[in-house]
């Protein structure tokens, strides 16, 4: 039962172009999303979030849209750099108070240059 | 000066071994997590404490045994390790006052053999 769903396991986009990153989610219970980055060997690192009561949020090059009704957000990576690629894993964590994050598969991004 | 550190980083153990893994954060933050990344990728909570106290447990196995002996410790202690305990076992920290982002170590990838 997947309530979090990176369908996308792999993209691959050319350097200085948009890299788009999709994330679908079941439970309407989720108010806050969030995108983490992962490199080899390491620990995911928080990247940017956004609360369900915002459909955007920007922080320099990133950008995540989030539309509710079709319980969908996605990141948006302008431009890209190789030292973007990594794997993106979108989380959410549900309305009341729970601590725990419900993370999606994950989608290896690879910026070629 | 590493903000969530795991030790070991690296375990290889035989079937039915008991094994402990240690986490330790600087970040004065209240609560701390394990999540569990699986062969299938997904990242999975595991346990939550905040301030010493136990608040997740998520139907996980008997086998395992959290311990906080402080708010800036959570170990994992795995009793008779079966060959389906192996994984990468992450540690986590977060300011339970923010929404922010958690802070993740770098990872400990047990091997059962």
């Amino acid at each position: 039962d997947q309530q979090v769903k990176q369908n996308s396991p792999s993209l691959s986009v050319q350097e200085g172009r948009i890299s788009i990153l999709n994330c679908d989610y079941t439970n309407s219970m989720f108010d806050y999303f969030l995108w983490y980055k992962k490199y080899p060997a390491e620990g995911p690192t928080f990247l940017i979030s956004i609360s369900s009561i915002k459909d955007k949020n920007e922080d320099g090059r990133f950008t995540v849209f989030l539309n509710k009704s079709a319980k969908h957000l996605s990141l948006h990576i302008v431009p890209s750099q190789p030292g973007d690629s990594a794997v993106y894993f979108c989380a959410a964590k549900e309305d009341g108070g729970s601590e725990k994050l419900v993370f999606g598969k994950g989608t290896k991004l690879t910026v070629n240059p | 000066d590493t903000a969530v550190s795991q030790t070991p980083k690296y375990l290889v153990t035989q079937m039915g071994n008991d094994k402990s893994i240690k986490c330790e954060q600087n970040l004065g933050h209240d609560t701390m997590y394990w999540y569990k990344q699986d062969s299938k990728k997904f990242l999975k909570i595991m346990f939550s404490y905040n301030n010493k106290e136990l608040i997740i447990n998520e139907t996980v196995p008997n086998r395992f045994s959290p311990k906080s002996p402080d708010k800036a410790h959570l170990n994992l202690h795995i009793n008779s390790l079966e060959l389906g305990d192996s994984a990468v076992y992450f540690c986590a920290s977060r300011d339970r006052g923010q929404m922010s982002g958690y802070t993740f170590g770098s990872g400990t990838r047990l091997t059962v053999v």
